[in-house]
């Protein structure tokens, strides 16, 4: 089975609120990193977050991770009509991704 | 310096016909994975390839499909006799080695059309 689990599926908001999508994994970590897809596209990787760190920043992106219930969470503050696109995180130690959550940010 | 380079961008066989995906990673890089994608899906694993050698092929169907990374020249998706099932977008990432900090570096894929 796929690991990383995103959740919510899909996710609508207006330009400017904040979008937050969660990430659960089954198996131990080394890290755990986020990418991003844009429609038709191959993923580009958003920021990596290690096993023994709890909270990581880059731009607007705010990652945070809790091992103790195997999950994380990718903020995007400010949303723009740019940040439409899927997100998905992956576990270093096996590389199966998700299914990815579908944000869709309206201007 | 060059991303991943996938070919062809588009490929559209009949059934029954073979299909052969293209992928070169990034220079330096001698991690090769493979994904498959379907319309609003996740990516779902292959198969993880070093040079020369298969390290995991558990994503893999069983038959017709098969992969390859040769010491020269780009890594090989192959699959034979290609039915409408096999539709999908494949893409290629490669990584320069397996520590734990490494990122994959994606390719634009390939989108596979099964008439």
């Amino acid at each position: 089975s796929q690991q990383g689990e995103e959740d919510p599926q899909a996710l609508s908001i207006q330009e400017g609120e904040n979008a937050t999508m969660n990430c659960s994994y089954k198996t131990s970590i080394n890290n755990l990193q986020w990418y991003r897809q844009n429609s038709g596209r191959g993923l580009v990787h958003l920021i990596l977050i290690r096993s023994n760190e709890r909270e990581k920043h880059s731009g607007r992106l705010r990652v945070t991770l809790d091992t103790s219930k195997k999950s994380s969470s990718l903020l995007i503050t400010a949303s723009r009509a740019a940040d439409t696109a899927s997100y998905f995180c992956v576990n270093n130690n096996d590389m199966r991704f998700g299914a990815g959550t579908r944000l869709t940010v309206k201007p | 310096n060059a991303g991943v380079m996938q070919n062809p961008r588009h490929l559209v066989r009949r059934r029954g016909q073979e299909a052969r995906l293209r992928c070169s990673p990034m220079k330096g890089h001698s991690h090769v994975y493979w994904y498959r994608q379907l319309p609003e899906e996740g990516l779902k694993f292959m198969v993880y390839l070093q040079k020369e050698n298969i390290i995991d092929e558990s994503g893999m169907p069983k038959e017709r499909f098969s992969a390859e990374f040769p010491k020269e020249g780009p890594s090989i998706l192959r699959i034979q006799q290609v039915v409408r099932g096999d539709s999908a977008a494949y893409f290629c990432a490669s990584s320069r080695w397996t520590v734990p900090d490494e990122k994959l570096f994606f390719g634009s894929g390939t989108q596979l059309s099964v008439l």
